[in-house]
């Protein structure tokens, strides 16, 4: 089976750091992903991991270890606009399943 | 087309009708995805499209759920019988395995209200 789990939600003080924690069971691994979905608009891609290790983009990192079934989504120099949910997504190998977390409310305060 | 179309926007329905939503996915990608998303959650994978084939139909909930894709463009997700706990906004994505990520593409979904 698969199984995938985020905090329900964070808050976190503007121009500070943020990390956004995921873990997750899967019968066949190929990727995790991060997206961001603002309040009543669709999920868009942020980030991509399918070897271990730091991918760095801008203000967003994600961090992989498939060992440990774990990823992490780092938000640095937080906005008023980062808040958001982000989305943990993983998928399979063979047919490109992708199966989401529940998903982690950032909310951002001055 | 530039992004992923979804029809129709909003959809209010009485318990018992059929509903069909509709995904225009991006040109060229041939792999298409339906998800619900109930009010405050997240994602809920219902069925996913490589070319006009349904590898996982797994997370379809009931056999009132439908979906088929035809000339590995257009998809339709068919609802028989709505019940009020299908009121969700139903998102569909696609994406290009070819080359890339293959990270998915979303509509803007159907909202769907069931009274």
């Amino acid at each position: 089976g698969q199984n995938i789990d985020q905090p329900t939600e964070m808050t976190a003080t503007e121009g500070a750091i943020v990390q956004i924690n995921c873990t997750y069971q899967t019968s066949g691994f190929n990727g995790l992903f991060w997206y961001q979905q603002h309040a009543g608009e669709a999920p868009t891609f942020l980030s991509y991991n399918v070897l271990d290790g730091l991918e760095e983009k801008g203000r967003f990192s994600s961090f992989l270890s498939r060992s440990k079934g774990y990823s992490y989504l780092l938000l640095k120099e937080l906005q008023m606009k980062d808040s958001a949910s982000y989305l943990c997504a993983v998928r399979n190998t063979g047919g490109f399943k992708t199966i989401f977390g529940a998903g982690t409310r950032l909310f951002v305060k001055a | 087309g530039a992004g992923v179309s979804q029809s129709p926007s909003n959809k209010v329905t009485e318990k018992g009708k059929d509903v069909e939503l509709r995904c225009d996915p991006i040109s060229g990608h041939t792999a298409l995805y339906w998800y619900r998303q109930r009010l405050g959650q997240g994602l809920e994978f219902l069925i996913y499209f490589q070319g006009n084939s349904a590898p996982d139909k797994s997370g379809l909930p009931s056999d009132r759920f439908s979906a088929e894709r035809t000339g590995e463009s257009v998809s339709t997700l068919t609802i028989q019988r709505t019940q009020q706990e299908d009121s969700a906004v139903y998102l569909c994505a696609s994406s290009d395995r070819t080359s890339g990520l293959g990270e998915l593409f979303f509509g803007e979904g159907s909202r769907l209200t069931v009274l």
